[in-house]
């Protein structure tokens, strides 16, 4: 089975603070995604990977920046955290190739900026 | 672009009872569609999935066909139990291009199952 984790289920963080949250596969997925999902307005695509190195903007990408210097590996980062980042972010990853690839997700991260 | 519209809910059900939970889709091509469910307090898992029109897809006793001439993906389940209270997203991918890897997403259904 594939395997995403998210560093921590829950974090709570100040206002201003460079925030970092981790995600690592197991299964060797070229893709990854970072999504928020928040109440009334689904989840939301802030950024996605393709490849090592490599990012692309999804639809919520303003605060955000990401990285991932491994295959397995894909960081989100806030760099100034800001209240109204408070939400529940969630992970992907998917093999690329055809489309019928399906994305798999960690547990979600709840974050509390104050 | 792409879209997906889901029926809104809370949708409140006793045990046993008949779901259907609606969705519709736009799209060019021929997307691929999913279903996910989230189980409160954790991550999306794939419920089913169909490619191309006229699959269905099936698990857990849930089903949903691909119909392109309707463009829709509803989900069904003939007898729900207390453990299938969640939120269900309908999802699309739609493969070409450069951005032939993102989901678009429904807003969710949250569905209550009472015993």
């Amino acid at each position: 089975d594939v395997k995403v984790t998210q560093s921590s289920r829950y974090l709570v963080k100040r206002t201003g603070e460079k925030v970092f949250l981790e995600c690592v596969q197991d299964m060797d997925h070229e893709n990854m995604f970072w999504y928020r999902q928040d109440p009334g307005l689904g989840l939301r695509l802030i950024y996605f990977s393709y490849d090592v190195k490599m990012k692309e903007k999804g639809d919520i990408p303003e605060g955000y920046s990401v990285s991932r210097e491994k295959k397995e590996r894909f960081s989100l980062i806030l760099e100034s955290a800001s209240t109204n980042q408070t939400s529940m972010y969630l992970c992907a990853s998917s093999r690329q190739g055809a489309s019928n690839q399906p994305q798999h997700f960690g547990d979600g991260t709840r974050l509390s900026i104050l | 672009g792409n879209s997906v519209t889901q029926m809104e809910g809370p949708v409140t059900l006793s045990e046993e009872a008949f779901l259907t939970i609606n969705c519709t889709y736009t799209a060019t091509g021929y997307p691929s569609l999913f279903w996910y469910v989230q189980y409160p307090g954790e991550g999306l898992q794939l419920l089913l999935k169909a490619t191309k029109a006229d699959d269905k897809g099936s698990n857990k006793g849930f089903e949903a066909t691909y119909r392109k001439e309707t463009t829709s993906f509803h989900l069904e389940k003939g007898s729900v139990q207390v453990s299938d209270s969640a939120v269900y997203f309908c999802a699309l991918l739609r493969g070409s291009g450069g951005s032939n890897y993102k989901l678009t997403f429904g807003k969710g259904t949250l569905l209550t199952v009472n015993p």
